[in-house]
């Protein structure tokens, strides 16, 4: 069964710091999905990156940043230069191919990332 | 373009009662999925519907169904409501219903079994 892991369950930093989350799947699966999603106070999950396990280059968009590795099951996201706004919980989740999309998502327990100014 | 619509925000309900929660998804999008959270467990998926289909469901007694209707909105339903199921129930909506597709969430019902 597939299972994800983001051993970081809070993490604070000082404002314009950069910090890494770390993520860690299994699967068994050799095609399948890699996401992120940031959950505000308010709620909902906010979609932030896919990647598929085909595709291991990395992605940069403005201060975000993921390192995809197959040799090491990870999937890790950096901010760069982080501001107060970043603050929310974080989850990594994985979707394999073999359930058609009917399976649903496996999201890892989340980190509560804090800024401060 | 809208987003995931769930209503009501908020709920408080009694032991052994029932309850139905509601998603409308993004226009166009076929693929409704349905997820618990809770502080110890996290979130876990609860079941999936496509074109009016349930195609899969998690782990989760039958006192947890739902069903979607022509217009792909959706609804869920728990009977005999116990206090352990007081959690944020998210809907997500995706366009096309493989596992490649990126979800967009609601932003919850939060229930609260009293």
């Amino acid at each position: 069964a597939q299972k994800v892991t983001q051993a970081q369950t809070e993490i604070s930093v000082v404002e314009k710091e950069d910090v890494t989350l770390d993520c860690v799947y299994e699967t068994r699966d050799t095609t399948y999905y890699l996401f992120w999603y940031k959950q505000p106070p308010s709620g909902e999950l906010v979609f932030l990156i896919r990647r598929n396990s085909f595709d291991e280059q990395n992605e940069i968009s403005g201060r975000y940043s993921w390192n995809f590795q197959k040799s090491t099951s990870s999937f890790n996201f950096t901010i760069t230069a982080s501001q107060v706004v970043d603050s929310a919980v974080y989850f990594c989740a994985l979707s394999e191919a073999s359930g058609g999309g009917a399976d649903g998502l496996t999201f890892g327990k989340g980190t509560h990332l804090i800024i401060q100014p | 373009k809208a987003g995931v619509t769930q209503t009501p925000r908020y709920l408080i309900k009694t032991r052994g009662q029932q309850v139905t929660l509601s998603c409308s998804p993004i226009s166009g999008h076929r693929s409704v999925s349905w997820y618990q959270q809770t502080p110890g467990q996290g979130l876990q998926f609860l079941f999936e519907y496509f074109s009016e289909t349930q195609r899969n469901k998690g782990n989760f007694p039958g006192r947890f169904s739902g069903r979607q209707f022509s217009n792909s909105r959706s609804e869920m339903n728990v009977s005999t409501l116990e206090l352990g199921d007081s959690a944020l129930y998210l809907c997500a909506s995706k366009r096309q219903g493989t596992g490649n597709t990126e979800a967009f969430f609601g932003q919850g019902t939060r229930l609260t079994v009293v």
